[in-house]
């Protein structure tokens, strides 16, 4: 069975300060990974999506996350967060079957 | 142009009524989904949908009918609402195989 564990339930950064998300995943085969955003009253955005190749990918707003087999992780970072970052992110994984599976969310606070 | 749109954005009923929410699609994606995300903002999969046919019904109370009259549609019914029923529901697509999926704005849903 497939499955998504964020650890973190809420994380607080200062503005500037570095950014990592932690995700965990749970899958038999190849694992297809996304993380979304989601800010307050809104869908959810596609940040980034790994499918194979290479293990650093980039995303949007500045975001990237790297694939680690031997951990079964593909944690989130970024260098220095804005406080438009402030939103809740959701690590998944999908499989050639169109199934998507979400984690619980990591519900991020940035302070000035 | 909205890729997933859903209406209505907000809907405050009573228990008992019975209501639909509407999701539309102009990405030209074979596959569609309802998602429930709880009061925790967990993501719990409903209905999936691949050109027309149920493909994935998770365990929901047959209250809940998905219904896709065509491929770019899949409208949620719901009978007999009760308060538990209370939540955001999310509309998505995707085309099929490998690939993301596209998210509405989500509809909030009141029951009183």
């Amino acid at each position: 069975a497939q499955s998504v564990t964020q650890p973190d339930i809420h994380i607080t950064v200062s503005e500037g300060a570095s950014l990592e998300l932690r995700c965990n995943y749970s899958y038999g085969a190849t694992p297809y990974l996304f993380w979304y955003v989601q800010s307050p009253g809104q869908g959810l955005q596609l940040l980034l999506k790994y499918f194979s190749g290479d293990t650093l990918v980039q995303g949007i707003k500045g975001f990237e996350a790297e694939f680690k087999r031997s951990q079964s992780s593909f944690n989130l970072r970024k260098p220095s967060v804005h406080w438009s970052d402030a939103a809740e992110y959701f690590c998944a994984v999908g499989n050639t079957g169109n199934q998507f599976y979400f984690g619980t969310g990591t519900s991020l606070t940035v302070i000035p | 142009d909205t890729a997933v749109s859903q209406t209505p954005k907000y809907l405050v009923t009573q228990m008992g009524n019975d209501k639909s929410i509407k999701c539309e699609q102009n990405l030209g994606h074979d596959t569609m989904y309802w998602y429930k995300q709880d009061s925790k903002k967990f993501l719990k999969i409903m209905f999936s949908y691949n050109n027309k046919e149920l493909i994935i019904n998770e365990t929901v109370p047959n209250r809940f009918s998905p219904k896709s009259p065509d491929k770019a549609h899949l409208n949620l019914h719901i009978n007999s609402l009760e308060l538990g029923d209370s939540a955001v529901y999310f509309c998505a697509s995707s085309r099929g195989g490998i690939t993301e999926a596209f998210f509405g704005q989500g509809t909030r849903l009141t029951v009183v």
